[in-house]
């Protein structure tokens, strides 16, 4: 089984700096089967980043993604105050069908 | 506006059944696969099952094959998780999600679970 492994597990930045978080996986991942979701307290998980690096609808271009093979990372380019939040990366697994998710990361106000 | 409502979470006791349903809206339930996950109260996220658009294929995770059921109707735009023989450690917020290629597009509100004595 590939193992997600996300660090750092809390990012304690201030607006306007930019966030660098990472998604290291035990074994390699295809990109098209690696993903990255943003969740607030009380509310359901939303799609920002699928395959890698492609963002989702309606997603700022502040958000991007990249990396291959085991290491995957989700940059924030300018922290705005509503990006504070959980980030989790995801990955499908192809034998058998499944999916795992890493154990998140908690990006929080410096 | 695309739209998953789940509904039919509550307090079960351990060994009790329970239904969990999610109703689509906005987008043609028919042609994409649909996914339960779940999240326990402080953790993180683990997926529970999916099915494709036709119910031709269906998938579980390990921690509930056997006792969970994954269905839907879509005639009703409607996606089901029967759920037996619950344990303490089944507690969590459950939700529906659509599934686009390999990764989760859409998610609902989540509905919750509690299993306890």
């Amino acid at each position: 089984e590939i193992v997600l492994t996300q660090s750092p597990g809390t990012l304690s930045l201030s607006p306007g700096e930019r966030a660098t978080l990472s998604c290291r996986a035990s074994q390699s991942v295809s990109s098209k089967y690696l993903h990255w979701y943003q969740q607030k307290p009380g509310q359901a998980p939303r799609l920002l980043i699928y395959d890698a690096s492609s963002r989702a609808t309606g997603i700022p271009d502040r958000f991007s993604g990249s990396g291959s093979g085991t290491d995957f990372t989700l940059t924030i380019s300018r922290l705005e105050p509503e990006d504070f939040a959980l980030y989790y990366c995801h990955q499908y697994l192809s034998s058998p069908p499944g999916h795992t998710f890493g154990q998140g990361t908690k990006l929080e106000i410096k | 506006e695309e739209q998953l409502l789940e509904s039919g979470g509550g307090l079960v006791q351990p060994g009790g059944s329970l239904r969990l349903s999610c109703a689509a809206s906005g987008f043609t339930f028919s042609t994409h696969g649909m996914n339960w996950l779940r999240q326990a109260p402080g953790k993180g996220l683990e997926w529970v099952s999916g099915i494709s658009d036709d119910s031709s294929r269906i998938y579980y995770a390990d921690s509930v094959k056997g006792r969970f059921t994954i269905s839907r109707d879509n005639s009703k735009n409607t996606l089901y998780l029967q759920m037996n023989s619950l344990r303490v450690e089944d507690t969590a917020m459950y939700y529906c999600a659509r599934g686009r290629s390999y990764y989760f597009a859409s998610w609902g509100q989540g509905t919750l679970v509690t299993i306890s004595s």
